[in-house]
């Protein structure tokens, strides 16, 4: 059974760069069957979308965050990864990673259990 | 890209049926059958309910089913049972190559 499991400090500071890292467990991240995404949720906020990517290392990115996001991966490692520059306070949220299955057209079936990222002096 | 829009609460009695409405444009849910449909409890990371406009993952009960009409897609639960109070977010694979999510419906069961 699959589990991805989140990484990171939960402390940045501000104009500092967020690192977070998602290990993926009891699967192979390079199957090639699947896109690999971050969403994060601001306390008592909705979701939102950051990105994606594939094994190939093809990535989308929310319009709203491209300038600042970059998504990796690290096959070797079982992992991919989140980088979010210039951080603000509005950045502050629970990040999840989740496995987005090629078999389904849209839908995220495994997620992370999140990990909360405060940004803040 | 803009947030779907959802209505902010429903509410229903055990037993009772209940549905979420989620409207978007031509550019994500009018445009594909790519709407996915995620329930959230408190503290928990979100889970995958429906995928697909209307299929079920397994696990997921069939008392939780999807629809679309045109640029509004719609989840609907019967039976509602306690272990349903939860938020509810739909999602939609957009024209850009994005993916974009509604603002959370908070179900309350009476």
């Amino acid at each position: 059974q699959v589990q991805l499991q989140e990484s990171g400090p939960g402390l940045v500071k501000p104009s500092q760069t967020l690192s977070l890292t998602c290990t993926v467990s009891g699967g192979s991240i390079s199957s090639g069957s699947y896109y690999w995404s971050w969403i994060r949720q601001p306390a008592g906020k909705g979701l939102e979308w950051i990105g994606r990517i594939y094994t190939s290392g093809s990535t989308n990115y929310n319009p709203s965050l491209k300038s600042r996001v970059t998504i990796s991966v690290d096959t070797s490692k079982n992992q991919f990864s989140l980088k979010l520059s210039s951080v603000t306070a509005a950045d502050t949220a629970v990040y999840y990673c989740a496995r987005w299955p090629k078999q389904l057209n849209y839908g995220m079936d495994v997620w992370g259990q999140g990990t909360t990222v405060t940004v803040s002096s | 890209q803009s947030a779907l829009t959802q209505p902010a609460s429903v509410s229903g009695s055990p037993g009772q049926s209940i549905t979420i409405s989620c409207t978007g444009t031509s550019s994500d849910v009018g445009g594909y059958n790519y709407v996915s449909w995620y329930q959230q409890h408190p503290g928990k990371a979100p889970k995958l309910m429906i995928y697909d406009v209307s299929n079920r993952p397994s696990g997921v009960s069939n008392r939780f089913s999807g629809s679309k009409s045109g640029n509004t897609a719609s989840l609907s639960i019967s039976g509602l049972q306690a272990e349903d109070e939860a938020d509810y977010y739909c999602s939609s694979y957009t024209s850009s190559s994005t993916v974009v999510f509604g603002g959370g419906t908070k179900l309350t069961v009476l």
